[in-house]
């Protein structure tokens, strides 16, 4: 059972590029989450989706795209990186409506230099 | 709109103190809780949730919340620390349907030290 996981678990990219962060579960999962963890903030949304070809915005959208065509994979790219987005981001996923708990994978660390 | 305050960033126990890490919370509705916790390097793992239930809770590894609507707050407790608790705790909050269709409000989390 392979869960969620996320890839790559450790990236290091430039201001300005072009960064896609991936996250993929087998459980057929209708929600998925993307979060990110910075010291003294805890875990922020960034965006979710319901199903696929369906997302939302979270508390911190800007700067991040999502798409999700497919309902295993739920990829967040990060269309010019910043320094301010140096973060560890954490996909997370849920049977949805009544399904209560979320799980989650263990997490990308990027760095933006 | 939904908010969660962890008090205390850190706290230190002794092994085999009690452990209690607090927790408060704010909801216009009546809020779906948990608990995770986090070990160096890893993702989140769920140790409990509050769904409207019993208002204390039994989780994982020997750790338990109690609801307690009158002071918005759910704390959780473990009579005895032990060396792998050190870890760091979330404490979060879903309104609606209860966290599975809705994104979680987490607090900034607590360290957990454990002396030996």
């Amino acid at each position: 059972d392979a869960g969620i996981t996320q890839s790559p678990r450790y990236k290091i990219t430039e201001t300005g590029r072009q960064v896609t962060l991936m996250c993929h579960q087998t459980w057929s999962h209708s929600y998925m989450f993307w979060y990110r963890q910075d010291l003294g903030h805890g875990l922020r949304l960034i965006y979710y989706s319901a199903a696929a070809d369906i997302t939302d915005k979270g508390e911190v959208p800007d700067g991040y795209v999502v798409s999700r065509s497919k309902t295993e994979n739920f990829p967040l790219t990060l269309e010019s990186a910043t320094r301010s987005q140096t973060s560890v981001y954490f996909c997370a996923s849920s049977g949805g409506q009544g399904a209560v708990i979320q799980y989650f994978g263990a997490g990308t660390r990027l760095s933006v230099l | 709109a939904q908010s969660v305050t962890q008090l205390g960033s850190h706290v230190s126990v002794s092994e085999g103190a009690l452990v209690l890490l607090r927790c408060n919370y704010s909801s216009s509705v009546p809020p779906y809780l948990f608990w995770y916790v986090q070990y160096p390097n890893q993702g989140l793992q769920l140790l409990l949730k509050y769904t409207s239930a019993a208002t204390l809770v039994k989780g994982i590894n020997g750790f338990e919340a109690e609801f307690k609507k009158s002071e918005t707050s759910f704390h959780l407790t473990k009579p005895s620390a032990h060396m792998s608790d050190a870890a760091e705790y979330f404490c979060a909050v879903s309104e609606g349907s209860g966290g599975g269709a809705d994104g979680l409000t987490f607090g900034k989390g607590t360290h957990l030290i454990i002396q030996p």
